[in-house]
């Protein structure tokens, strides 16, 4: 059983330029949510794909926006970054309707925008 | 927008002691709760998931309790350990529908084991 891998760890962008940040789900799993976490906040949830379609949005501006491959895995692009986007973002895979069973998490990438 | 408080923000206890937090959540609109451990640099790791009123759940010297009528989960540890020290999320997931399996998760409570 594989965990949830998150790439890159780090990275800093200046403002303006966009990013891709990228997720492995574990095996076996058919979702994965993005969270931001901003400092001193709890993680906010950003947007869910299952099988490869959005499948739930939070309150983020279309400038975020994901995809999700036919093997699970995920990306997360932010266009014209922001400095309020600097946060840790988080991977979570599951299976859809297993909030029974809680989700893996990967470490975060830690994204400064400067 | 849901509110998912957790109290205290931090806490910092000796080794030995036994300690507890609370997460606080909309008692009107419950379907499940899940604590979430999570050391520095380290991926959060599910603890438990609560989905009944009355629930207690317990796994070693860590147990959980939960009242969905008033809106609260009571994480208890018993004997901290210095390997206890993490910050520990809780997370709210409303009934389905539009929300579709989102956590709502609170600030963290963010424990600290001096030996």
């Amino acid at each position: 059983e594989t965990g949830v891998t998150q790439s890159p760890t780090h990275l800093i962008k200046t403002r303006g330029q966009q990013v891709t940040l990228r997720c492995s789900s574990q095996s076996g799993h058919n979702t994965v949510s993005w969270y931001q976490q901003a400092l001193g906040q709890g993680p906010q949830f950003i947007f869910q794909y299952y099988r490869e379609e959005e499948n739930g949005r939070g309150n983020f501006p279309p400038r975020f926006s994901g995809l999700q491959f036919p093997n699970y895995s995920s990306e997360l692009n932010v266009n014209a970054l922001e400095l309020d986007d600097s946060a840790l973002y988080l991977c979570a895979s599951s299976l859809l309707d297993s909030h029974v069973y809680g989700y893996t998490f990967g470490s975060g990438t830690r994204l400064t925008v400067v | 927008i849901l509110n998912v408080e957790q109290s205290p923000q931090s806490l910092h206890v000796q080794e030995g002691d036994s300690t507890n937090f609370t997460c606080s959540f909309p008692s009107s609109n419950f379907y499940a709760l899940h604590w979430y451990r999570w050391e520095t640099a380290k991926s959060p790791e599910a603890l438990f998931v609560m989905t009944l009123n009355g629930d207690e759940k317990k796994k070693g010297r860590i147990s959980a309790t939960l009242n969905t009528k008033e809106g609260y989960s009571y994480l208890y540890i018993k004997g901290s350990q210095p390997e206890d020290s993490a910050t520990y999320l809780c997370a709210f997931i409303p009934p389905r529908g539009s929300t579709l399996g989102r956590l709502y998760f609170g600030r963290g409570t963010q424990l600290t084991v001096w030996p």
